[in-house]
């Protein structure tokens, strides 16, 4: 089973401000990874798949790099609405899993 | 717009088994092209994926949980279920269904709003 890491585990940030999360995968998952974020109440919703590609109507502030192990999740500059936790997925074999998330607060 | 919609018993006794129905509305439901799957969270924690089936017949389960999940589709009514058999209180969690962004991917796009199941006697 591949493992998923993210941190840090909470983020305290501003409005206006960039954030950097981090994934990392305890084997190599190619660009098989994806990004989600979750409101309190809300089903999780689908930011970013294979890495870099961002999902259908998702803003341009969000952004994902990296490949094998390690990924990054970038808000470039946080709107209100973007305070919230972000979990990372793979796909590359059965099981799939996701990361433990980020929650991103209001500093 | 595709609709994913959760549906069954909130309440289930422990040893008992859950049985949730998820019902797809407002695009095609072939699940011989797409991995529709089940995903759980635990209130306060993380995403743990349950299973996914593919073409009818092909299930694809957590190992963690293997031997207590059936999941199965109803085509003639855009619905697929989920049953998790000998509950216990670990088993609360708010249940996902999903589907993927497209045929042969396993990155959820599409989900249902969730039905919070607890165990509890």
């Amino acid at each position: 089973e591949i493992v998923l890491t993210q941190s840090p585990a909470t983020l305290s940030l501003s409005p206006g401000e960039g954030a950097t999360l981090s994934c990392r995968a305890s084997q190599s998952v190619g660009s098989s990874l994806a990004w989600y974020q979750q409101k309190p109440g809300q089903p999780p919703r689908l930011l970013i798949y294979d890495t870099s590609n961002r999902a259908t109507g998702i803003p341009a502030r969000f952004s994902g790099s990296g490949s094998g192990t390690d990924f990054t999740l970038t808000i470039s500059s946080l709107e209100p609405e973007d305070f919230a936790v972000y979990y990372c997925q793979h796909r590359t074999n059965w099981p799939l899993t996701f990361g433990g998330g980020t929650r991103v607060e209001i500093k | 717009q595709l609709q994913l919609q959760e549906s069954g018993p909130g309440l289930v006794k422990p040893s008992e088994t859950l049985s949730l129905t998820c019902t797809v509305s407002g695009g095609s439901f072939s699940s011989s092209t797409y991995f529709w799957g089940w995903i759980r969270q635990p209130p306060g924690k993380g995403l743990e994926w349950i299973g996914s089936i593919y073409d009818n017949v092909n299930t694809y389960y957590n190992p963690s949980l293997r031997s207590r999940v059936t999941i199965s589709v109803d085509t003639s009514k855009n619905q697929f279920s989920l049953k998790l058999s000998s509950v216990t209180a670990a088993d609360t969690a708010v249940y996902y269904c999903a589907r993927p962004r497209t045929v042969s991917d396993h990155h959820f796009e599409y989900w249902g709003q969730g039905i919070l199941v607890t165990v509890s006697s």
